[in-house]
C-alpha cells in the first residue's frame, strides 16, 4: 500500500508569492493534518481536516489556508511567503478514532521543503 | 494535550538498549502515550503508544508508570539506523483531533559503534 504522499518535494518562492502544497492520504484514511517544521523544532501543528471540514487550527496567521477535496486529498495554500515560512512542510494521515478503536497513530508523508528567498 | 518533558539528547552504544525516558507528569486518564521518530528531515514515524499498560511491537517496547506520569521507550538493541529524534506525545483521542499532535523538541538519539 502507498503511504501518504506529498508534492512537490522541494520548491523555492521568493517573498509576497504564494504557494500551494499538495497531500494524497493512505486510502481509506479520512483525515488529513498538516504541521511546519522549522530547522530545529519538533513540527507544529497548522490544520486538520476530517470529513472535508476543518476540525483543528493552530496558532498560524490567515495567510495559511487549507482544503480537503471528496477523495480526501489536501491542499496548504501560503499567501504573501515570508521568510520565516521557510521549513519542511509535512502532511499527516490517519483514521477516525472511536469504537473499538479508540486510538489512532499518524502517518507521515515524506514532507515538501519550502525555501523562500 | 498534555505537555512532555524529554531530554535533548542521548548516546547509546549499537547494540545495547536504548532507554529514551518521558515526563507526562500533567496527563490525564483519557490521554494515550505516543512516540514517534523522526530521521534526518524525513517524515516522522509511529513507533508505538499505550494507555495504562506496558506494550511491546516488533520496533520497541513501552514501559508507562503505574502513576502515568512518566514513560520509557526501549529500543532492545539499538542500530547505528536507529539514530534519530524521538517524539513523546500525550494526546486525548477523538474524531475533533484525530490528527492534531502536539510535538515538543524530543530527544536526539546517537547510536555509535
Amino acid at each position: 500500500d502507498a503511504g501518504v504522499t506529498q508534492s512537490p518535494t522541494h520548491l523555492i518562492k521568493t517573498r509576497g508569492q504564494h504557494v500551494t502544497l499538495r497531500c494524497s492520504p493512505i486510502s481509506g484514511h479520512k483525515s488529513v493534518s498538516w504541521y511546519q517544521q522549522v530547522l530545529g523544532q519538533g513540527p507544529q501543528f497548522i490544520f486538520q481536516y476530517y470529513e472535508k471540514e476543518e476540525r483543528g487550527r493552530g496558532n498560524f496567521p490567515d495567510r495559511f489556508s487549507a482544503r480537503q477535496f471528496p477523495n480526501y486529498s489536501s491542499e496548504l495554500n501560503v499567501n504573501a511567503l515570508l521568510l520565516g515560512d521557510s521549513a519542511l512542510y509535512l502532511c499527516a494521515s490517519s483514521w477516525a478514532s472511536g469504537g473499538t478503536r479508540p486510538y489512532n497513530e499518524q502517518f507521515f508523508g515524506p514532507g515538501t521543503r519550502l525555501t523562500v528567498l | 494535550d498534555a505537555k512532555t518533558t524529554q531530554p535533548p539528547s542521548m548516546d547509546c552504544a549499537e547494540g545495547r538498549a536504548a532507554n529514551l525516558p518521558c515526563n507526562h507528569s500533567t496527563i490525564s486518564g483519557n490521554e494515550y502515550v505516543y512516540w514517534y521518530r523522526q530521521i534526518h528531515s524525513q517524515g516522522p514515524q509511529y513507533i508505538i503508544h499505550g494507555l495504562k499498560n506496558n506494550e511491546t511491537n516488533e520496533m520497541a517496547s513501552l514501559i508507562i508508570t503505574e502513576d502515568r506520569k512518566s514513560s520509557t521507550l526501549i529500543l532492545p538493541h539499538a542500530t547505528l539506523r536507529d539514530t534519530a529524534v524521538y517524539y513523546c506525545i500525550v494526546r486525548v483521542v477523538s474524531p475533533a483531533n484525530a490528527g492534531k499532535s502536539t510535538f515538543g523538541d524530543g530527544t536526539t538519539l546517537t547510536v555509535k559503534p
